[in-house]
């Protein structure tokens, strides 16, 4: 059974980049979809984008300046950058695989705190 | 790209029947059959309860149902029991490769 787990700092500074890591074992990430879904503290979930095999992406558009995901298949990761971050970018980051056309099975979620 | 329409709460004694409402546009949940429902606790990561409108995956409880009028879609959860109360998401495709979520509703069981 696939299962994803996040990695990165949990305390990035106003206007420097945010990046974090899903580490996915039980299965490959080659051959399908890899998403990032944030929650900012008691509020509702928002897509950030997904990479698919061979490095195809798309972003919300919200975000689409500021976003690259990308994918590491010899380590079986993919990775979320955000760049200019704000106190608005504070959430529980989560990553998630595509089945179908929903979002099956996510990780544990890691919160970011944008401060200085 | 705006997100999906729920309401915030949403409420029923044990083993009644509650229904959660997600409205988007054409652009989404009228136009895709791709509507999913999550469950999420506090705490805890989202859980896929209905997919594809109206598909349960394994491990999600019958009482559990999804269907769509038009631009509207919605979760019905029957026979209501305490460990239902949570947190409901939709999510929908956008077009473009492109996915929303709706705000959510808090499920209270009275």
């Amino acid at each position: 059974q696939v299962q994803l787990q996040e990695s990165g700092p949990g305390l990035v500074k106003p206007s420097e980049t945010l990046s974090l890591t899903c580490t996915v074992s039980g299965g490959s990430i080659s051959g399908y979809y890899w998403n990032w879904v944030r929650q900012p503290p008691g509020k509702g979930l928002q897509w950030i984008g997904f990479v698919y095999d061979r490095g195809l992406t798309s972003y919300n558009p919200a975000l689409k300046s500021r976003v690259t995901i990308s994918e590491d298949t010899s380590k079986n990761q993919f990775s979320l950058k955000l760049t200019s971050v704000t106190a608005a970018d504070t959430a529980i980051y989560f990553c998630a695989k595509h089945r179908g056309t929903a979002f099956d099975p996510w990780g544990q979620g890691t919160l970011v705190t944008v401060s200085s | 790209q705006s997100a999906l329409t729920q309401p915030p709460s949403a409420s029923g004694s044990p083993g009644q029947s509650v229904t959660i409402s997600c409205t988007g546009t054409s652009s989404d949940v009228g136009g895709y059959n791709s509507v999913s429902w999550y469950q999420q606790n506090p705490g805890k990561a989202p859980k896929l309860m209905i997919y594809e409108v109206t598909k349960r995956p394994s491990g999600a409880p019958d009482r559990f149902s999804g269907s769509r009028s038009g631009n509207t879609a919605s979760l019905t959860v029957s026979g209501l029991q305490a460990e239902d109360e949570a947190d409901y998401y939709c999510s929908s495709f956008a077009g473009s490769n492109t996915w929303v979520f709706g705000g959510g509703t808090k499920l209270t069981v009275l």
